[in-house]
């Protein structure tokens, strides 16, 4: 998981509430990702960015915000707007220089229950 | 667009037997495939990439990888497998399109290998 960092670990939450997702690196990369795993769906992108203060929507950005103030930080809001947010989320970063140019690390995820 | 397929949800194998994961891509240009790892409750591990070069690439853990242009086909190999190589694991190819796409990663659904001793 080396120096992507993801909390809390598990979190759970009241039909109704928003809650924000922590993910930090130390890793100087440029692009973050937020994906949502979910049992044999594989992993589905939310958001992305590959510059601080910019950010893209993925495939399923329905219910969810994000933001990127500092290159190292890229926190994920899940809004009670998102219908079934109970799911795994795992963040990832990626250098856009340099010989690992082409691989994404995955922090260790953070495991969301609706009650 | 680009999607790939792992077309077994489940790969049950003997402990010191060969085992193969497989996987087929579709792209638009030339793909960057890669393999990840995930053990329960963790994050996707890492475990090789093809970009250009070698048709066998070789990763962690003494996996390795067999990439097939004719067949569009990347599968995950290991002469041996062991017990503690019992995991989830994914496929992904990169979008290598221009813009702010650039580098997103489209997974398969993920292939559930079980190592029995």
């Amino acid at each position: 998981d080396g120096g992507i960092t993801q909390s809390p670990k598990y979190l759970f939450r009241k039909e109704g509430q928003n809650v924000t997702l922590s993910c930090e690196q130390n890793l100087n990369h440029d692009a973050m990702y937020w994906y949502r795993q979910d049992p044999g769906q594989g992993l589905r992108l939310i958001y992305y960015s590959q510059i601080v203060n910019d950010f893209q929507k993925g495939d399923i950005a329905e219910g969810y915000s994000v933001s990127r103030e500092k290159k190292e930080s890229f926190p994920l809001t899940v809004t009670s707007a998102q219908k079934n947010p109970t799911a795994f989320y795992l963040c990832a970063s990626r250098s856009l220089a340099g010989p690992s140019t082409d691989t994404q690390y995955f922090g260790p995820g953070t495991r969301l229950t609706v009650l | 667009a680009q999607s790939v397929a792992q077309p077994e949800d489940q790969v049950n194998v003997a402990e010191g037997n060969p085992l193969t994961v497989k996987c087929t891509y579709s792209v638009s240009g030339n793909p960057y495939l890669f393999w990840y790892v995930q053990y329960p409750n963790r994050g996707l591990q890492f475990l090789l990439k093809y970009i250009t070069g070698d048709n066998l690439v070789k990763g962690s853990y003494g996996f390795e990888a067999e990439f097939n242009k004719s067949q569009t086909s990347f599968h995950l190999k290991k002469p041996s497998a062991l017990v503690s190589d019992s995991a989830l694991y994914f496929c992904a190819v990169r979008d290598i399109g221009r813009g702010s796409t650039l580098g997103r990663l489209y997974f398969g659904r993920g292939t559930q290998l079980t190592v029995w001793p």
